[in-house]
């Protein structure tokens, strides 16, 4: 059982929508991180959110738009995508230094 | 900066057999290395790390590999594979005094275990 809740676990949208992925955690770990991973590929780095302060964008597209409300929780906001954005997205956490915890993933589909 | 080399990217082997998969670093500072697993539709699952000490690790399936600093490389070695280690393999560094999310992951390792 993995202790990353990534929701929702599939995601279908059109190039139009604004949608939202969400992830939670409460194993107390000050940051929290999303993933970008194509298939077959390792996973990219797209943000860090260090003691909820954003402190890596990794020139992520601004149709990309990363928050933190609180220790536990990260959304990943979604508007005007495009196909190619088309991935699954990992939503990991870890203590400052040492290894990361993965979610299970969102799997994004742009029509 | 930091760059991994997973060498071999698919490793096909008969159950009950050992495995080795192979991962070289490179780096100006002293890392933190971790290899992780992926199961199909899965997130990424952390099988062993290494960050001081003891340079042989031992971790989950009864996976282990062993931090070579002056070959700079971090194999990874299953005495006996089954079935279900079928996945995909990821060789991971961050730089010690880094943060861990910005580790560098290989390109990765599909490793098919065949009946």
């Amino acid at each position: 059982d993995t202790e990353v809740t990534q929701t929702p676990k599939h995601l279908v949208m059109g190039m139009t929508n604004k949608k939202s992925l969400k992830c939670e955690q409460h194993m107390g770990h000050r940051a929290m991180y999303w993933y970008k991973q194509k298939a077959k590929k390792p996973p990219e780095l797209m943000f860090v959110y260090s003691y909820e302060k954003l402190s890596i964008n990794e020139s992520v597209p601004s149709r990309f738009s990363p928050e933190c409300p609180n220790s536990s929780l990260l959304n990943l906001h979604l508007h005007a995508l495009q196909p190619e954005d088309s991935a699954l997205y990992l939503c990991a956490s870890s203590q400052i230094f040492g290894e990361l915890f993965f979610g299970e993933g969102s799997r994004l589909t742009v029509l | 900066a930091q760059s991994v080399t997973q060498l071999d990217s698919q490793v096909p082997v008969f159950e009950e057999a050992p495995v080795e998969l192979r991962c070289n670093y490179s780096s100006s500072v002293s890392v933190y290395l971790f290899w992780y697993v992926q199961y199909p539709n899965q997130g990424l699952q952390l099988l062993l790390k290494y960050l001081s000490g003891s340079t042989l690790v031992k971790g989950i399936n009864g996976f282990e590999a062993e931090f070579n600093k002056s070959q700079t490389s971090f194999h990874l070695r299953k005495p006996s594979v089954h079935i279900s280690d079928t996945a995909e393999y990821f060789c991971a560094v961050s730089e010690a005094t880094a943060n861990a999310g910005k580790s560098t992951f290989g390109d990765g390792t599909t490793l098919t275990v065949k009946p």
